[in-house]
């Protein structure tokens, strides 16, 4: 039973351009939502987060989106950087837990 | 300014022996979760711990595997009788939990290897 998910599992976008990373969950009392971004060998960094009370965090060129209503929230990277280039896990805050996707790599081009 | 630390980076193990991964969490938290991730897969939560309580162990397996979180020193998840299927990445995570929503900050992970 994957309560959060992430359909793509990879993505290709040109240095500059804007990456969209999105995820869905199952469960509406999750009321806190994270990101994390993981280089191979390394642990999961954490990126940014939103609380359910919102609709949009922003953090220098990250910014989360969330809609409650459609149980989705989006990661959006601007411009994006080769260094960006490694897999993102949205996680859902479940009480004690966090309960992860299963992640989109992102490869950023020149 | 030391983030999460577990050791070792790197474990192998023959089927039946004991696995110990450490983690010392960030200075300052008292929290401290493990999460294991198998080849391809996102992280899945295993127990939550503070000092000397196990706050939640719903996703420890219920044989073989055990954790502690001691009034001194380190967080310990033990593996006993290791089988091929525990290969997997060990991933530790702390936090303080001021407020009523915090992060959890990761450990570079052990990978544990059964031949």
């Amino acid at each position: 039973d994957q309560q959060v998910k992430q359909n793509s599992p990879s993505l290709s976008v040109q240095e500059g351009r804007i990456s969209i990373l999105n995820c869905d969950y199952t469960n509406s009392m999750f009321d806190y939502f994270l990101w994390y971004k993981k280089y191979p060998a390394e642990g999961p960094t954490f990126l940014i987060s939103i609380s359910s009370i919102k609709d949009k965090n922003e953090d220098g060129r990250f910014t989360v989106f969330l809609n409650k209503s459609a149980k989705h929230l989006s990661l959006h990277i601007v411009p994006s950087q080769p260094g960006d280039s490694a897999v993102y896990f949205c996680a859902a805050d479940n009480t004690d837990k966090l309960i992860f996707g299963t992640g989109t790599r992102l490869q950023v081009f020149p | 300014n030391a983030g999460v630390m577990q050791n070792p980076r790197h474990l192998v193990r023959r089927r039946g022996q004991e696995a110990r991964l450490r983690c010392s969490p960030m200075k300052g938290h008292s929290h401290v979760y493990w999460y294991r991730q198998l080849p391809e897969e996102g992280l899945k939560f295993m127990v939550y711990l503070q000092k000397e309580n196990i706050i939640d162990e719903s996703g420890m397996p219920k044989e073989r595997f055990s954790a502690e979180f001691p009034k001194e020193g380190p967080s310990i998840l033990r593996i006993q009788q290791v089988v091929r299927g525990d290969s997997a990445a060990y991933f530790c995570a702390s936090s303080s939990r001021q407020g009523l929503q915090y992060e959890q900050y990761f450990g570079p992970g052990t990978r544990l290897t059964v031949t």
